[in-house]
């Protein structure tokens, strides 16, 4: 059971817009920042967005991040065949000294 | 370039130990903060442990006392020795860099630990 929520899947069609969910408390996401990495089939993860909203160069502006709250998006416009992977939200845990993931949402290109 | 590779990883009986070593490249090791990551199979990301300025050293509870991490600044590596391996230890490990301005900025391959008899 991770700290954080995500949705197990998402799908959408090329070119499409799809948005996933990531869902907190009080001691992670109300007081950090959020941060998003994309795992590609088996490859290691990657940094995608960095401190809610935030993207590392050569990350396309196709991918954005949003916080409100407990709670923090990702959506990616556009959509790809090659943005098929798996995503995770983290962020700091103030309760548990360390940071922590969202168990991940594996996005399917229909 | 910064570049890290993961070596160490294998197959392992309940309650043996091992160290598993990332050899970084294209910064220092010993000017940011670094953590390893670990996956089981088919499973989400765990952070494992990590180590900060002034050697600062932090686990996940699930951990403590059992894996300690280290590094060595002149080769530029980061370690973790593991003791008293369970099977519940069985994962992929992967370290990270891990600036606190950009968590997890980089990541290794990762090396395949398997806890098993």
């Amino acid at each position: 059971q991770s700290v954080l929520t995500q949705p197990p899947s998402a799908s959408g069609t090329p070119g499409q817009r799809v948005t996933i969910s990531c869902s907190g408390s009080s001691s992670n996401i109300a007081s950090n920042t959020v941060n998003w990495y994309q795992q590609l089939p088996g490859t290691a993860p990657k940094l995608l967005i960095y401190s809610n909203n935030q993207r590392p160069s050569g990350v396309p502006d196709r991918f954005s991040g949003s916080k409100s709250g407990t709670s923090a998006s990702l959506a990616i416009s556009g959509l790809q065949s090659e943005d098929e992977a798996d995503y995770y939200c983290a962020a700091w845990d103030d309760s548990l000294n360390g940071p922590v993931f969202g168990g991940g949402t594996k996005l399917t290109v229909l | 370039e910064v570049q890290l590779v993961e070596s160490g990883g294998g197959l392992i009986q309940p309650g043996g130990s091992l160290r598993l070593s990332c050899a970084a490249s294209g910064f220092t090791v010993s000017s940011t903060y670094m953590s390893w990551v670990r996956q089981a199979p088919g499973k989400g990301l765990e952070w494992v442990s990590a180590i900060h300025g002034g050697d600062n050293t932090y686990y996940t509870d699930s951990v403590k006392g059992r894996f300690t991490i280290s590094r060595d600044n002149s080769k530029n590596t980061l370690y973790l020795q593991m003791n008293s391996l369970r099977a519940e230890d069985t994962a992929v490990y992967y370290c990270a860099r891990d600036p606190p301005s950009r968590p997890f900025d980089y990541w290794g391959q990762g090396t395949l630990v398997t806890v098993s008899s």
